[in-house]
């Protein structure tokens, strides 16, 4: 089984700190994402990845910055924590499918509250 | 225009019932529609998916309605069961995005025994 592993399930964190949000994936996938997930907003893309050291912006990248030094690992900071970014958040990784279709595997979820 | 219009925003059914959601998006490049479910504490995964040569798609109780003209898709789950209470996404993606999918806003699903 595919498994995408988020490191912490919950955090609590004051305003200001900066936060490590760490992914690994196990199935060697090219891609690797970064979501967040509020209520009745969906699935909001933060950054993805297509290859080590690579990295692109999603639609809400500001306040977050991404490293992916290795192919599993992707990592997802807030450099300055604020209260807006209490939110649940979600890794996930896939391969390329063809034409760009293709299953995405999603973590269990990391939920962070600032304070 | 990159939009996918999820509704409702939560549905009850009974046991047994049909759970219908739909979806509605603009963009005629759009040509991968997936559903995925989510349980509590869990994240999102893929239920089942279709593109647009077809118009429907079952899977066991699950069933992707698509209509091109009128640009919109839904899930149909038969004979709903409690196990079926769930978050469900559908998304849309354009085939060469690699991934870009847009996310609809999401259905709290609740199935009452």
């Amino acid at each position: 089984d595919v498994k995408v592993t988020q490191s912490s399930r919950y955090l609590v964190k004051r305003t200001g700190e900066k936060v490590f949000l760490e992914c690994v994936q196990d199935m060697d996938h090219e891609n690797m994402f970064w979501y967040r997930q509020d209520p009745g907003l969906g699935l909001r893309l933060i950054y993805f990845s297509y290859d080590v050291k690579m990295k692109e912006k999603g639609d809400i990248p500001e306040g977050y910055s991404v490293s992916r030094e290795k192919k599993e690992r992707f990592s997802l900071i807030l450099e300055s924590a604020s209260t807006n970014q209490t939110s649940m958040y979600l890794c996930a990784s896939g391969t390329p499918g063809t034409q760009g279709t293709g299953e995405l595997f999603f973590g269990e979820g990391s939920r962070l509250t600032v304070l | 225009q990159q939009q996918v219009k999820q509704s409702p925003q939560s549905l009850i059914v009974q046991k047994g019932g049909i759970s219908i959601i739909n979806c509605a998006y603009e963009n005629t490049a759009f040509d991968y529609f997936p559903w995925y479910q989510q349980f509590p504490g869990k994240g999102p995964a893929l239920l089942i998916a279709i593109r647009p040569d077809v118009s429907e798609k079952k899977e066991g109780r699950f069933t992707i309605s698509f209509n091109k003209s009128a640009k919109q898709f839904s899930l149909h789950i038969m004979d709903s069961q409690p196990g079926d209470s769930a978050t469900y996404f559908c998304a849309a993606s354009i085939a060469d995005s690699n991934y870009q999918l847009i996310w609809g806003a999401g259905t709290k699903l609740i199935i009452k025994p």
